[in-house]
Parts: C-alpha cells; sequence; structure tokens
C-alpha cells in the first residue's frame, strides 16, 4: 500500500514567489513525518520534521491529520532551494521509513 | 568527522552473478539502515540494524537478499543470483540510536545488472 504520495514530480516557480511542495499520507496510527532533500551531486539529508516542529532555511511544515497531508511550503523560493524534496513517513518506532516519489523543484531567476 | 561511506560507488554485474555492498556508517551510530532506489522513486526500506541485529527485515524483497553486521558497525548487503530488476541506486543510512536521531545517508552504490 502506498504510504506516502507526493503528486508532483516537477515544480517550477519563479525566484521569490512561494513554493508549496505537496505530500499526503496513508497510515493508521501516529506516523512520524519528514522532509528530505537531496541537492544536484550531493547526499540525500534531512531538511525538518514534524516532531521538531522547526523552520529549516525558510521552509515549514504543517500535519494536517484531517486531511493527512504535510505540505512543504515557503514563502519566497530562491535558487539556491532547487533540488529533489522527499516526503517521509515513520512508524512509531522509527525502525521503518517510508518515502514518497519524490517532487523536483526548480526555481527560475 | 567522516559520513557515512559505501563501496563500491558502481557496480555492473552480469545476471546470475552473486554482489556484496557494503556500507561503513558514522562511528558511534547504533542504528544502520538500507534502501533501494529505483530510477525516478524515492527510497524503499529494505533493513534496519540496532547493534548487531536486524530489528526489521520486512522490506528485504525475497530470500535473494541478505544482510549482515556482525560488529555493530560496518553492514554487507548480499544479492544471491541477481536479476536485472535489481539494478537501482542501494543507499545506506546510519542515526545516533534509531530513534528520532537523524539519519545520515551515504552517496549509494549504483549496481548494474546486465
Amino acid at each position: 500500500a502506498q504510504r506516502v504520495t507526493q503528486p508532483e514530480k516537477l515544480l517550477s516557480v519563479f525566484k521569490g514567489a512561494p513554493v508549496e511542495l505537496k505530500c499526503n499520507y496513508s497510515y493508521s496510527g501516529s506516523p512520524e513525518l519528514f522532509w528530505y532533500v537531496q541537492y544536484s551531486r550531493q547526499r540525500l539529508q534531512l531538511l525538518l520534521r514534524h516532531i521538531s516542529r522547526e523552520s529549516i532555511k525558510g521552509f515549514t511544515a504543517d500535519l494536517n491529520k484531517g486531511e493527512t497531508s504535510f505540505h512543504l511550503k515557503k514563502p519566497f523560493a530562491q535558487e539556491e532551494d532547487s533540488a529533489m524534496y522527499y516526503c517521509a513517513l515513520s512508524e512509531a518506532n522509527f525502525n521503518k521509513f517510508y518515502f514518497g516519489s519524490g517532487t523536483k523543484l526548480n526555481v527560475k531567476p | 568527522g567522516a559520513g557515512v561511506s559505501q563501496t563500491p560507488s558502481n557496480k555492473v554485474t552480469e545476471k546470475g552473478k552473486y554482489v556484496e555492498l557494503r556500507c561503513d556508517p558514522i562511528s558511534g551510530h547504533t542504528a544502520l539502515y538500507w534502501y533501494r532506489q529505483s530510477l525516478g522513486q524515492g527510497p524503499e526500506f529494505l533493513i534496519y540494524f540496532q547493534g548487531t541485529g536486524a530489528a526489521d527485515d520486512s522490506g528485504l524483497p525475497n530470500d535473494r537478499f541478505f544482510a549482515v553486521r556482525p560488529e555493530g558497525s560496518v553492514s554487507t548487503l548480499k544479492i544471491q543470483r541477481t536479476e536485472r530488476g535489481d539494478s537501482a541506486v542501494y543507499l545506506c543510512a546510519s542515526s545516533l540510536t534509531g530513534t528520532i536521531d537523524t539519519q545520515y545517508f551515504g552517496p549509494g552504490t549504483r549496481l548494474t545488472v546486465l
């Protein structure tokens, strides 16, 4: 069963525009949600996690349990935000992680 | 300090051969994860080690896949009788304790089965 869905394969925005990368999940229980980012020719790395309720590089994500969504948002996109973004879910014990198929964000000058 | 390393970076093999992929986690990290990433997809969970033991191997696709971590540090993913469908990037990640700690990913091994 598909646990994490990222409906957009590619998202293109202009520099300074708001950006929202969508993530929906399917899981019974209380999952933990994460966003990972992979910049060109770099390793996959953690961007932010719901449990920390943090803002990293201007990105935030709110968990909406009613809509089972964890969309990633940034009010003003920068060119250096161009990367692949993956939404991920872990079971409560953190033994197992499920990743979405990713969204490529392209921020145009 | 050194991050997670994986060797080889690329592996080309023929259908039916046996391959081993190695992961060196960050020193002191007790948790280690293996993932497989096919083209255009996100990482797919394979197995999770806590120390020397496989705490969750439910992601291994079949009995051709096996992984070990005998001393609680380096891990080896072993694939027997490789098939063309095994071609993918195999990622390793480690975290300090395996709870909410950040997972640090390696660069991956690109496996191509001809």
